[in-house]
């Protein structure tokens, strides 16, 4: 069964820094792109960052760039997202999802708060 | 960006209406087209791609047609379980984006 689970999620100062893991169970991580979405509370789904199979390819949206930082380790089956100079509208449930494009799988996400 | 703009952002439905949600891109994005259902504090669970393939287990009544910069996803006959938010998604190009969603709620 095709499983991914995310962690690292918590409380943060803004300005501050948190970094994000996803566990990859059931299927090849190696030969999947690996995307990160969020969801701030009570609204829409925003796509944050992908990163291809051998991680020769990363993309973000404009309002992360400079600030967050998607990786993989494929030996651990995991994916990670570095995200510094958090800022209060950062502050949502954040969704780690198979593939490139659509998504067929996805965790239940990791709640990050962004707040003094 | 591409913006994908969904409508109506909510209605009101009986069982067994028949339902359509419209998503209008802001350039073309080929059939690059994707529809989720999400239930509150879960994630979104797929059920078109492809603009008008439906995802395997998903029951028939849900339909995806369209191409280049109009897309609707309809359900033919409204059920309990399908009370929920939709969204569309292209990823024709990065950055991907989403519709804004649809709330279909029980009249």
């Amino acid at each position: 069964e095709v499983q991914v689970v995310e962690s690292g999620g918590g409380l943060v100062q803004p300005g501050g820094s948190l970094r994000l893991s996803c566990a990859a169970s059931g299927f090849t991580f190696s030969n999947y792109c690996m995307s990160w979405v969020r969801q701030a509370p009570g609204k829409g789904l925003e796509w944050v960052a992908d990163i291809k199979q051998d991680g020769s390819e990363r993309y973000f949206v404009d309002s992360v760039k400079g600030r967050f930082t998607i990786s993989r380790d494929n030996a651990k089956n995991s994916l990670f997202l570095q995200m510094n100079s958090l800022r209060a509208e950062d502050t949502a449930v954040y969704y780690c999802a198979r593939g490139r494009g659509y998504s067929r799988h996805w965790g239940q996400g990791t709640l990050v708060t962004v707040s003094s | 960006a591409i913006q994908l703009t969904q409508s109506p952002s909510s209605l009101s439905a009986s069982v067994g209406d028949r339902v359509s949600i419209t998503c209008r891109a802001s350039q073309g994005i080929s059939s690059a087209l994707a529809w989720y259902q999400q239930k509150p504090g879960k994630p979104p669970k797929l059920l078109i791609y492809d603009a008008s393939s439906l995802e395997s287990g998903v029951p028939s009544r849900f339909s995806g047609s369209g191409s280049g910069t109009d897309f609707t996803l309809t359900i033919s006959s409204l059920q309990p379980e399908d009370f929920a938010t939709y969204y569309c998604q292209q990823f024709n190009s990065f950055p991907l984006t989403f519709g804004g969603g649809t709330k279909v709620e029980i009249k």
